[in-house]
């Protein structure tokens, strides 16, 4: 089993929908969890830290499930804008894994 | 005011030559990591830096070593380069040990 799972996509969806990302981790020592997105040809960017209790940011919303080892991103609203690659990220002590991204577009 | 900087943003090169990244931040942060985003977007972190001590290794070659001259800098270089080795590297820093902050990535192609 890979480390970090996403579903790959491509999520396509018209502007204003609400999509949600999952993420399964396997190492239950993990410590910290994130959202990324990187756009075409682009750095990843963070787009939010993921806490027990959930967390939200404007129209994007994550949650954390330490007993499934399961994390979510929603969006609401979607725009145009949204459209990107979206990185699920775990920590465990000085170590980074990174997810293979689930790819949003967004559609007029 | 660019924060995390790499150059060159393009390399190509051939098979057997040896090669340097750079990566610098302005920051202030005290931990910096490579990253290798290979064709399949896959983004692996390779090397990572505090305070000039290098943290973790993750079983990469010994043609790459990291080289940190002070805090805000850490280049990559790569030696006898081999097709493999073809991808984007990305250079990040973190205040904290958590949240990164990326470069803009240099590709790499080795023909």
């Amino acid at each position: 089993r890979k480390e970090v799972e996403q579903d790959p996509g491509p999520f396509n969806v018209p502007e204003g929908a609400t999509v949600a990302f999952n993420c399964t981790y396997s190492n239950s020592a993990s410590q910290s969890f994130f959202w990324y997105r990187q756009d075409c040809r682009k750095e990843p960017k963070l787009l939010m830290s993921v806490y027990s209790s959930g967390n939200e940011d404007g129209r994007f919303t994550a949650q954390l499930n330490r007993a499934s080892q399961y994390i979510s991103l929603l969006i609401r609203d979607s725009k145009l804008s949204d459209s990107a690659t979206y990185l699920c990220v775990v920590n465990y002590g000085q170590n980074f894994v990174f997810g293979p991204g689930t790819r949003l577009s967004v559609l007029p | 005011d660019t924060a995390v900087s790499q150059t060159p943003k393009y390399l190509v090169t051939q098979m057997g030559n040896d090669k340097s990244i750079k990566c610098e931040q302005n920051l202030g942060h005290d931990t910096m990591y490579w990253y290798k985003q290979d064709s399949k977007k896959f983004l692996k972190i390779m090397f990572s830096y505090n305070n000039k001590e290098l943290i973790i290794n993750e079983t990469v070659p010994n043609r790459f070593s990291p080289k940190s001259p002070d805090k805000a800098h850490l280049n990559l270089h790569i030696n006898s380069l081999e097709l493999g080795d073809s991808a984007v590297y990305f250079c990040a820093s973190s205040p904290d040990g958590y949240e990164q902050y990326f470069g803009p990535g240099t590709r790499l192609t080795v023909t």
